[in-house]
């Protein structure tokens, strides 16, 4: 079955402190993938997108991920964290020959100001 | 454009119950797909609807159920309600080209 695996559940960091989010998809097929952030309180949002061409994606808030096919992964990236990035952050798979989407678990960064 | 909206925002229920969801999708979004989430179990898929038909489906019992209406408009449905069902339900709509999907808030719903 197809799976997206967030290896970092829970994550501290002072501000200005560089970000990695590591995910890790299991499917062999073609593939969009997502992240999505959730601040406390707030809906699910969109933060970038990869569906083809450059294997680095930008998104808002300076946030970056890059695909790198022959690892299965979808790190997302951020140079300096804010305090205000505190917040869920979920990576998605969408597995276009089904055209069925699976989340990962979620990494929940806390950033220390 | 609007968003994604849900009805209600909140809903307190007793086991037993029924409760319907209700969801409108952004403007010419299509597909709308519905996920529970939980502390525990993090995001998990419930159903997609497309033109008003189920065309995909996960692994939960039939108590769940929706339908999707010819405005793209799309209603869950939990019968027997158990404490299990506590969660937050959230709709998300997308273009069939694009499947891109955009969030609602979401339905609290709690189960006494």
């Amino acid at each position: 079955a197809q799976s997206v695996s967030q290896h970092n559940h829970h994550v501290i960091l002072s501000e200005a402190a560089s970000l990695e989010l590591g995910c890790n998809y299991s499917y062999g097929g073609t593939v969009n993938l997502f992240w999505y952030v959730q601040y406390p309180g707030q809906h699910l949002q969109l933060l970038l997108k990869y569906f083809s061409g450059d294997p680095l994606v930008k998104g808002i808030k300076g946030f970056e991920a890059e695909f790198i096919k022959s690892k299965f992964s979808f790190n997302l990236r951020k140079p300096s964290v804010q305090w205000s990035d505190t917040a869920e952050y979920f990576c998605a798979v969408n597995a276009r020959d089904f055209n069925k989407f699976y989340f990962g678990s979620g990494t929940k960064l806390n950033v220390k100001p | 454009k609007a968003g994604v909206t849900q009805t209600p925002r909140y809903l307190i229920k007793t086991r037993g119950q029924q409760v319907t969801l209700s969801c409108s999708p952004i403007s010419g979004h299509r597909s709308v797909s519905w996920y529970q989430q939980t502390p525990g179990q993090g995001l998990q898929f419930l159903f997609e609807y497309f033109s008003e038909t189920q065309r995909n489906k996960g692994n939960f019992p039939g108590r769940f159920s929706g339908r999707q209406f010819s405005n793209s408009r799309s209603e869950m449905n939990v019968s027997t309600l158990e404490l299990g069902d506590s969660a937050l339900y959230l709709c998300a709509s997308s273009l069939v080209e694009d499947g891109t999907q955009y969030f609602g808030p979401g339905t609290r719903l709690l189960v006494l």
